[in-house]
């Protein structure tokens, strides 16, 4: 299994320019969460998904949105990038919070918006 | 309102030394709780979890967690810290399926 995967692991955009991360698992998961990391302040949560097919906003959905393609796939989309949106992005995925073991992040994309 | 709390931005540890990083919360009700690792230049691992029963938790890497809920805390610790440790580590609640993260403690262990 590859676990969760993101792409791309870097970008640099321009302010204005619009871009989508991309996150898949093979791990059969039904809930996906996209978070941001910055100095300081932890992982915050910006999208997630319970399901395939339904998706809700976390604590800093502004400036993005999401599609939940299907069960394997949750992308993030910036419309319009800002520099305050310059951080790390994490995916993640999770089975069961009870009986799992936690969520499963991928590796993170690095976004610079000059 | 629910939160996480990490009072310590850094811990430093003689290596060898016993560590402890400190995690309080705020939910009403019974919570869950995680502790997830994150390595330079790594994305993050879970380390372990609190869900019910036993107060102490045994997790990977021999760390270890105690839930005291009188004193709302979920402090993490490991007996005898290794240079490897060396990491930032985060405290995680979950309500109702969205999981609440702590702001990170750096935790630095000197050779």
């Amino acid at each position: 299994n590859a676990g969760v995967t993101q792409t791309p692991k870097f970008q640099v955009l321009k302010t204005g320019q619009s871009m989508t991360l991309q996150c898949a698992q093979d791990m059969n998961h039904n809930s996906m969460y996209w978070y941001r990391q910055d100095p300081g302040m932890g992982l915050r949560l910006i999208y997630y998904s319970a399901s395939e097919g339904t998706t809700d906003k976390g604590e800093v959905p502004n400036g993005y949105n999401v599609s939940r393609l299907n069960k394997r796939e949750f992308s993030l989309r910036l419309e319009s990038a800002a520099p305050s949106q310059t951080s790390v992005y994490f995916c993640a995925s999770l089975n069961d919070v009870t009986g799992g073991e936690g969520q499963y992040f991928g590796p993170g994309t690095r976004l610079l918006v000059l | 309102a629910q939160s996480v709390a990490q009072p310590e931005d850094q811990v430093n540890v003689a290596e060898g030394n016993p560590l402890t990083v400190k995690c309080t919360y705020s939910v009403s009700g019974n919570p869950y709780l995680f502790w997830y690792v994150q390595y330079p230049n790594r994305g993050l691992q879970f380390l372990l979890k609190y869900i019910t029963g036993d107060n102490l938790v045994k997790g990977s890497y021999g760390f270890e967690a105690e839930f005291n809920k009188s004193q709302t805390s979920f402090h993490l610790k490991k007996p005898s810290a290794l240079v490897s440790d060396s990491a930032l580590y985060f405290c995680v609640m979950d309500s109702n399926y969205q999981l609440i993260w702590g702001a990170g403690t750096k935790l630095i262990i000197k050779p």
